[in-house]
C-alpha cells in the first residue's frame, strides 16, 4: 500500500540530545514537508522540500535540520539548540501538478516526541 | 500574508444534531481550500477540498463545505453528527512561501466533542 511512514511514533530523549525523526514515502510524490503541532497551536512549517537535494526552512527552523538525499525520504534532525522540543511532529507529502497551483497533502501519522 | 482563521476551539454537539465548523481566511487570490481531520495521536486525513468550479464540494464521511469568496469563508458541514466524528478539525489555504507553491497554512483547529 502506498503512503507515509514516520518512525518511530514514540521517542523519548535526554535533553542536550539531537534526535532523527524518519519519514518516509511511496507514493512517488516530489514535495515533502515536517510540521510541528503543539496543543492550541495548529500545525507549524518547519522545513520543506520540493525536489531532491534541495530544501528551505518553514516558519520555525531554528534547532531543526533536514536532508533530502533520495526522493523517499526527508528525516528530520532535532539538535539541542532547539529550545522546547517536546511536541507531535507530522511528515507530508504532496504531488507537485505543474498544470496546476496546488494538490492535497498526506500526512504520516506522526511520531511524538518527549525530551526530559 | 496568508492566514486562516477557526473562530471556534471547542464545539460540543449532540449525536443526530447538525454541525458548521467556521473557517475565515486571508489570502490575495484564489485560494485552494482544504478541511482534515485529526483523531487524537494520529495523523491528518483530507475530508475535502475546493480548487475552483462549485463552491459547494462534497467529502468524505457525509461532509460538506461551501466557498463564500464574499465573506472569505470556508465552512464544514454535516447533517447529523455520529459520535464517530469527534475529532479536531483544520481548515487549510493553499499558498505561496518564499517563491515556492504549494504549502499549506492551517488554521489552530476546532475540537469537537459530540454527547451521546
Amino acid at each position: 500500500d502506498g503512503g507515509i511512514t514516520q518512525s518511530p511514533k514514540y521517542l523519548f530523549r535526554k535533553e542536550g540530545q539531537n534526535v532523527t525523526l524518519s519519514c518516509e514515502q511511496n507514493l512517488n510524490h516530489d514535495a515533502m514537508y515536517w510540521y510541528r503541532q503543539d496543543p492550541g497551536q495548529g500545525l507549524r512549517l518547519i522545513y520543506y522540500s520540493q525536489i531532491v537535494n534541495d530544501f528551505q526552512k518553514g516558519d520555525i527552523a531554528e534547532g531543526y535540520s533536514v536532508s533530502r538525499e533520495k526522493k523517499e525520504s526527508f528525516p528530520l534532525t532535532v539538535t539541542s539548540a532547539q529550545k522546547n522540543p517536546t511536541a507531535f511532529y507530522l511528515c507530508a507529502s504532496k504531488f507537485r501538478d505543474r498544470g496546476r497551483r496546488d494538490t492535497e497533502a498526506f500526512f504520516g501519522q506522526g511520531t511524538r516526541l518527549t525530551v526530559v | 500574508a496568508q492566514s486562516v482563521t477557526q473562530p471556534d476551539i471547542h464545539i460540543t454537539v449532540s449525536e443526530g444534531a447538525s454541525l458548521e465548523l467556521r473557517c475565515n481566511y486571508s489570502y490575495g487570490a484564489t485560494p485552494y481550500l482544504f478541511w482534515y481531520v485529526q483523531s487524537p495521536g494520529q495523523g491528518l486525513q483530507l475530508l475535502l477540498k475546493y480548487f475552483s468550479g462549485d463552491t459547494l464540494v462534497q467529502g468524505i464521511k457525509g461532509f460538506e463545505a461551501e466557498f463564500k469568496r464574499s465573506q472569505s469563508s470556508f465552512n464544514l458541514r454535516k447533517p447529523s453528527v455520529h459520535w464517530s466524528d469527534a475529532a479536531e478539525y483544520f481548515c487549510a489555504v493553499g499558498a505561496f512561501y518564499g517563491g515556492s507553491q504549494g504549502n499549506l497554512i492551517f488554521g489552530k483547529g476546532t475540537k469537537l466533542s459530540v454527547k451521546p
